[in-house]
C-alpha cells in the first residue's frame, strides 16, 4: 500500500492549462481503470473532480479533464482561475476493496 | 443533499482508544459503500477502512487489528472504533461516501484525533 506518487508542487497563469502526474504500480493505477481526482482547498471537504480515469460528475467543469497511460495517470486544469489554486490528490482503487492515495500536490495559480 | 457529520475526535493518550461515529443523511445510507480515511499532520491523505455493501470489511495495513469499522444502517451511521492508538494516529479523520467508480463522491468535514501524552 505504498502511496502514488505526484509531484509536490505545480503552477500555472490565469487562463493557462497545468497537468499533475500521478504514478503508482501495475497493481494499482495500471490495473484498474479506477483512478479519480479531487481538489482540496484547507480547511474543507475535498471535493471530487474526475472518477474512473476521465469522467466528470455532475456539476463539475470540462476545464478538468483526465487521462492515463501504463502507471500513470493526468489531471488537466484549462483556463485555470483564482480558485483553482488548492491541493490536488489522486485516487487509485488497488484491488481486494482497498484504494491508495497520492500525496498531493499544491498548486499556486499565478 | 448528502451530509456526513464525524463526531468522538478528540486527545487521548498513546495506548488509548476512541470510537469515532459519523451521521449520514440526505441518502439511502444502507446503498453505499461507506469509508474512512485520514489526513495526517504531514498533509498527506491515507485511505483507512471500508465496510462495502457485501458486508465485507476492509484495512490499511496501518489499521488491521487495532481498527474496527461497523455501521448501522437503520440509524444512517458509520463507526470506527480505534484502540492501541499511537502518535501515527493523529489525523483529521473523514467520513466519506463511495460512488459507483469506487471513487469517493461525497466527504465530511473531518474530526480530529490527537493522540499524545
Amino acid at each position: 500500500q505504498s502511496a502514488l506518487t505526484q509531484p509536490p508542487s505545480a503552477s500555472g497563469s490565469l487562463g493557462q492549462s497545468v497537468t499533475i502526474s500521478c504514478t503508482g504500480t501495475s497493481s494499482d493505477v495500471g490495473d484498474w481503470q479506477y483512478v479519480s481526482w479531487y481538489r482540496h482547498h484547507k480547511g474543507k471537504a475535498p471535493k471530487l473532480l474526475l472518477y474512473e480515469v476521465n469522467r466528470r460528475p455532475s456539476g463539475v467543469p470540462d476545464r478538468f479533464s483526465g487521462s492515463k497511460s501504463a502507471n500513470t495517470a493526468s489531471l488537466t486544469v484549462s483556463g485555470l482561475q483564482g480558485d483553482d489554486e488548492a491541493e490536488y490528490f489522486c485516487v487509485s482503487y488497488a484491488g481486494s476493496n482497498t484504494w491508495v492515495f497520492g500525496g498531493g500536490t499544491k498548486l499556486t495559480v499565478l | 443533499e448528502v451530509n456526513l457529520v464525524e463526531s468522538g475526535g478528540g486527545l487521548v493518550q498513546p495506548g488509548g482508544s476512541l470510537r469515532l461515529s459519523c451521521a449520514a443523511s440526505g441518502f439511502a445510507f444502507s446503498d453505499y459503500d461507506m469509508h474512512w480515511v485520514r489526513q495526517g499532520t504531514g498533509g498527506s491523505l491515507e485511505w483507512v477502512s471500508t465496510f462495502g455493501l457485501s458486508g465485507v470489511t476492509t484495512y490499511a495495513d496501518s489499521a488491521r487489528g487495532r481498527f474496527t469499522i461497523s455501521r448501522d444502517n437503520a440509524d444512517s451511521s458509520l463507526f470506527l472504533q480505534m484502540d492501541n492508538l499511537g502518535v501515527a494516529d493523529s489525523a483529521l479523520y473523514y467520513c466519506v461516501r463511495g460512488g459507483g467508480g469506487l471513487e469517493f463522491d461525497h466527504w465530511g468535514q473531518g474530526i480530529q484525533v490527537t493522540v499524545s501524552s
